[in-house]
């Protein structure tokens, strides 16, 4: 069974400092890895997509990394800004299970002015 | 722009009420999903579905019901709501694309019961 782990639940920085968010996921068996945000009370937003066979992705200040053989992925977070808080998700696309997703518990990111 | 709304962003309800939540997307998607969130569980699959008419059961079922009788509409019940049903619920969408498969969200309906 699959199993997504993001550590540290929580994570509290100052304005400008770069960070790293790790997820790490038991079965290397997937079709994707997705980076999620979601802002207290609301639903979830796409950041990144990666593909299978792909290493990284960017999206502006965002940057997310695969490595499918160790199971684990990395959310960069370039120059971080207040706006930048939220709590962000990793999941996976399980190989051949129709559509659905593996969701870790998220990490609530603080980023203090 | 994609769209996926819900009906309510807020529920109360008595415990034994039955309890329904909607979930509508305008993007023509094949799969539907509801999800339930709650601290320190984070997020877990309902329902699925994948085509009008058909669903699958997901990892917490128990306690719930769906219908999707047209395509872009799927619905969420609780037959006889009960306390431990307190929680955030969620609908997604997607279209099947293999590798670059992704699931658009609705906001959300948090719903207590009492």
């Amino acid at each position: 069974k699959q199993e997504v782990t993001q550590i540290p639940a929580a994570l509290s920085v100052p304005e400008g400092e770069n960070l790293v968010l790790n997820c790490s996921f038991t079965d290397s068996a997937i079709y994707n890895l997705q980076w999620f945000r979601q802002d207290p009370g609301k639903g979830l937003t796409s950041l990144l997509l990666i593909q299978s066979s792909q290493r990284e992705q960017t999206s502006g200040r965002l940057n997310a990394s695969l490595d499918k053989s160790s199971g684990r992925s990395t959310l960069y977070i370039a120059a971080s800004q207040p706006g930048d808080s939220a709590t962000y998700l990793c999941a996976v696309l399980r190989d051949g299970a129709n559509s659905k997703l593996t969701f870790g518990k998220g990490i609530t990111l603080s980023v203090r002015p | 722009d994609v769209k996926v709304t819900q009906s309510s962003r807020y529920l109360v309800k008595r415990t034994g009420e039955k309890v329904f939540l909607e979930c509508v997307q305008d993007m023509d998607h094949e799969n539907m999903f509801w999800y339930r969130q709650d601290p320190g569980l984070g997020l877990r699959l309902i329902y699925f579905s994948y085509d009008v008419k058909m669903k699958e059961k997901g990892d917490i079922p128990e306690g719930y019901s769906v219908s999707r009788e047209k395509k872009e509409r799927f619905s969420l019940i609780l037959e006889s709501a009960s306390t431990n049903q307190t929680s955030m619920y969620l609908c997604a969408s997607s279209r099947p694309q293999g590798v670059i498969e992704t699931q658009y969200f609705g906001p959300g309906t948090r719903l207590l019961v009492l």
